[in-house]
């Protein structure tokens, strides 16, 4: 299996602009996870999805902020309109979600530049 | 109100020495807990985890060792590599709700040769 991937890798996008970050996770996994890591507030999840369902968007900062996962195979994490402070690395995860199974497999993630 | 806690930002240590990484955690729901590692320009990746029924989980240079009354677990590396050299990041989460962790801010490791 090719792992959790991302892309694209590297995106660099004006204020202002609508961002699609994509995610196809582990063929037979049935949880995906959006995360954020910044330097002031590290690795912090977004939303969860278990069986295409999204289950907790707590973690979701704004309503600028909307994920979808249309089937098991894919995900995107919008934003609209994108602003300076989005800038991060976005990681999708995925995992079978039993404890003994729960350690979540990290796409490379995508690094955003909002400027 | 920050639920798993690294406190030491970054550490160094020698190769051949021991690495103790440690975590601090508030919620004692919490009952499964995963330690990752994380190089530059890659994600975490799965390291070793530890059930709250064990005090101590051992895979080779890696040990977990849970302390539950002290909601402390901490991470060793012996003998410490410079491949070893990451972020590491410590994760809690719940038998009921294994599918969502929640993560500590990190730790960078720094081995010297």
């Amino acid at each position: 299996d090719a792992g959790v991937i991302q892309s694209p890798r590297h995106e660099v996008t004006e204020m202002g602009q609508e961002v699609t970050l994509r995610c196809k996770p582990i063929s037979g996994h049935d949880y995906l996870f959006w995360y954020r890591q910044t330097m002031m507030r590290g690795l912090e999840l977004l939303i969860y999805f278990n069986n295409n369902v999204p289950i907790d968007d707590s973690g979701m900062p704004e309503d600028r902020f909307s994920a979808k996962m249309p089937n098991a195979s894919f995900s995107t994490l919008k934003i609209q309109p994108s602003e300076p402070r989005d800038s991060a690395v976005y990681f999708c995860a995925s995992s079978t979600g039993t404890i003994k199974g729960t350690e979540a497999f990290f796409g490379q993630g995508t690094r955003l530049t909002v400027v | 109100d920050q639920q798993v806690k690294q406190n030491s930002p970054s550490l160094s240590v020698q190769e051949g020495r021991i690495s103790i990484l440690n975590c601090d955690y508030t919620n004692s729901m919490f009952d499964y807990f995963l330690w990752y590692k994380k190089y530059p320009a890659e994600g975490p990746t799965f390291l070793i985890s530890i059930s709250s029924i064990k005090d101590k989980n051992e895979d080779g240079r890696f040990t977990v060792f849970l302390n539950k009354s002290a909601k402390h677990l901490s991470l060793h590396i012996v003998p410490s590599q410079p491949g070893d050299s990451a972020v590491y990041f410590c994760a809690a989460t719940t038998y009921t709700n294994a599918g969502k962790s929640t993560f500590g801010d990190g730790t960078t490791l720094t081995v010297k040769p």
